[in-house]
């Protein structure tokens, strides 16, 4: 089976801090991506990756970036944490198109305080 | 610009019941549907999906419903059970598509 890992599950972070959250896959997918999931606003794409070193932006991209030197590590990287980045922040990862389906991680609940 | 809607955030079903989760889209361009299962502090998983060739598809309990004129598609779960209670998204892309566009996400809830 597909695994997706993301080192954290919970983070509490102070305003202004720099945060990564790390996202490790183990089954050569091309594929990566990083959402976040808000009630009511479903699950909200925020960067993703096609291969190593290269990224695109997704719906909501600021304040956040993103860095991908292996094939299979994803890192978010939040540059300076606000109280509006406190949310659930979702890896996953697909090999080809994505009718294949995702695989996501456990999730990691990032509190900005 | 919502192009996948999940317009009821919240479901309530009594067990044994059928469960219907609906989900709407705006761009012709979608190809396939998916739909996703979520628990509390976990990823979400895949559950069923369906390609635009189709009109329904069955797995088990779970039968996806495709309306591709009305752009609409729905889920249907027979017979509902506790262990059903999560959130569900619907997840739609083009053909080649490398990303999945998802919707807000039903809360379902199977009452006892």
């Amino acid at each position: 089976d597909v695994k997706v890992t993301q080192s954290s599950r919970y983070l509490v972070k102070r305003t202004g801090e720099k945060v990564f959250l790390e996202c490790v896959q183990d089954m050569d997918h091309e594929n990566m991506f990083w959402y976040r999931q808000d009630p009511g606003l479903g699950l909200r794409l925020i960067y993703f990756s096609y291969d190593v070193k290269m990224k695109e932006k997704g719906d909501i991209p600021e304040g956040y970036s993103v860095s991908r030197e292996k094939k299979e590590r994803f890192s978010l990287i939040l540059e300076s944490a606000s109280t509006n980045q406190t949310s659930m922040y979702l890896c996953a990862s697909s090999e080809g198109v994505a009718w294949y389906g995702y695989t996501f991680g456990s999730g990691t609940r990032l509190t900005v305080v | 610009d919502q192009q996948v809607k999940q317009n009821s955030p919240s479901l309530s079903v009594q067990e044994g019941r059928i469960s219907i989760l609906n989900c709407d889209y705006t761009n012709s361009m979608f190809d396939y549907f998916l739909w996703y299962k979520k628990y509390p502090a976990e990823g979400p998983t895949f559950l069923i999906s369906i390609s635009s060739i189709k009109d329904k598809n069955e797995d088990g309990r779970f039968t996806v419903f495709l309306n591709k004129s009305a752009k609409h598609l729905s889920l249907h779960i027979v017979p509902s059970q506790p262990g059903d209670s999560a959130v569900y998204f619907c997840a739609a892309s083009a053909q080649g598509a490398q990303k999945l566009v998802f919707g807000q996400g039903t809360r379902l809830t199977i009452n006892p």
